[in-house]
């Protein structure tokens, strides 16, 4: 069965400092979102991406933060200096097109990059 | 207020026991509406989408409720590997997919 992977699975990095989260979706979705998960707390909508360009972002995507399709399969998620307050479990997710109508269709999730900033 | 609000818990239940979890959410144009199942640390699952005239998956039922903005699951026969943290997940319109969770409601099964 066809999956979103991510990589790494865990990273650690001193505060200031850039990451790069890097995923890959399922090979025939089109749309293409961030998610994190701070411990303890629940899941946050941070950016969806669709042809290319951000289609959606919330508060916490600002400045600091950047999503790439850099070639056909790879989504990625950089945030440029890391803070303390970064640390949390960043899921990716894809889903398929839709049918034109006013249903989403489901998203695909990934197993997670658990970010730790020191 | 906010977004999604769902059951604080944890449910703890014994296997065979039937439990129900109630989400209420608070933005009227919110237009689809599903629960994901979490593990401990692990991503989210879709475990079914919620349609307005409820729906049913074997021993999961759903029910929609959108002039009170109501969600509800209930499980029935419960089992050990149903222990998890059960997500009340809406999407509004025009806001590019994004998937707006509740706080999670954690189920523990005992034998």
């Amino acid at each position: 069965e066809p999956e979103v992977t991510q990589t790494p699975s865990h990273q650690v990095t001193q505060m200031g400092q850039e990451v790069i989260l890097r995923c890959v979706p399922i090979s025939n979705h089109l749309y293409f979102y961030w998610y994190r998960q701070i411990l303890g707390q629940k899941v946050e909508f941070l950016v969806s991406f669709y042809n290319n360009e951000i289609s959606e972002k919330s508060e916490i995507f600002d400045d600091q933060f950047s999503v790439e399709r850099p070639d056909g399969s790879n989504f990625t998620l950089k945030i440029r200096s890391t803070k303390l307050e970064d640390s949390a479990m960043y899921f990716c997710a894809s889903s398929q097109p839709t049918s034109g109508g006013a249903v989403y269709n489901e998203q695909f999730f990934g197993p997670g990059t658990r970010l730790t900033v020191l | 207020r906010k977004e999604v609000e769902q059951d604080p818990g944890p449910f703890n239940v014994p296997e065979g026991a039937t439990v129900a979890f109630n989400c209420t959410y608070s933005n009227s144009a919110s237009q689809s509406f599903f629960w994901y199942r979490q593990d401990c640390r692990k991503e989210p699952k879709l475990l079914m989408s919620v349609y307005s005239s409820g729906n049913e998956d074997g021993r999961f039922t759903a029910q929609l409720n959108r002039a009170s903005q109501y969600i509800s699951l209930l499980i029935r026969d419960s089992k050990l590997s149903d222990s998890a943290t059960y997500l009340c997940v809406v999407t509004v319109y025009n806001q590019g997919g994004k998937l707006i969770f509740g706080q999670g409601t954690e189920l523990s099964v005992k034998p």
